[in-house]
């Protein structure tokens, strides 16, 4: 049964903290993909992964790094966490063959208090 | 660049009764497209998927879609709704070459008992 995993449920963290969201997948994806989920707004991307160290900027990446040191694992960093970033973060990856479709992790809440 | 329409961010539909949910996408050519369905507090999961072939699309829980490339249109229905139907339902594009999916904004469906 393939699998992507996010680290986290449910997070709560204050203003200004360094947040991590981990993603690990075992399908051996090249392509990994962080997204935002707002009421109203859909799924917005933040950032992907198309390897190992190289990332793209996705339609909504102020506020976010990310890190791709392995291939089965893709991290986003919030730096300093603002209550606007409150939201529902999924972790996605695919392979890089375009008619193949993108298997989700189960998200994290984020709130930030 | 690729946009995606669903028409109606709420659908509601008694129980026994036909779904559709609308998907319409822009580009002249034809992507690759997808329905993934969203229940609360969870990550996304592939009902079906359109790359080639027959244009009617058969997948998971009783639902299919339609490609009609004339108007530019997936459109999703089930011939029976079911209260566990009740989710959140997003179409994709994933461009031919492409590494993005692109996400409608989604449809609330709930089945009225």
């Amino acid at each position: 049964d393939v699998k992507v995993t996010q680290s986290s449920r449910y997070l709560v963290k204050r203003t200004g903290e360094k947040v991590f969201l981990e993603c690990v997948q075992d399908m051996d994806h090249e392509n990994m993909f962080w997204y935002r989920q707002d009421p109203g707004l859909g799924l917005r991307l933040i950032y992907f992964s198309y390897d190992v160290k190289m990332k793209e900027k996705g339609d909504i990446p102020e506020g976010y790094s990310v890190s791709r040191e392995k291939k089965e694992r893709f991290s986003l960093i919030l730096e300093s966490a603002s209550t606007n970033q409150t939201s529902m973060y999924l972790c996605a990856s695919s392979f890089v063959v375009s008619n193949t479709e993108a298997f989700f992790g189960q998200g994290t809440r984020l709130t930030v208090v | 660049a690729q946009s995606v329409t669903q028409l109606g961010s709420h659908v509601s539909v008694s129980e026994g009764a036909l779904v559709l949910l609308r998907c319409n996408y822009s580009s002249s050519v034809p992507p690759y497209l997808f329905w993934y369905v969203q229940y609360p507090n969870q990550g996304l999961q592939l009902l079906l998927k359109y790359t080639t072939g027959a244009t009617l699309v058969k997948g998971i829980n009783g639902f299919e879609a339609e490609f009609k490339k004339s108007e530019t249109s997936f459109h999703l229905t089930k011939p029976s709704a079911h209260m566990s139907d009740a989710a959140e339902y997003f179409c994709a594009v994933r461009n031919q070459g492409a590494q993005k999916l692109v996400f409608g904004q989604g449809t609330r469906l709930t089945i009225n008992p």
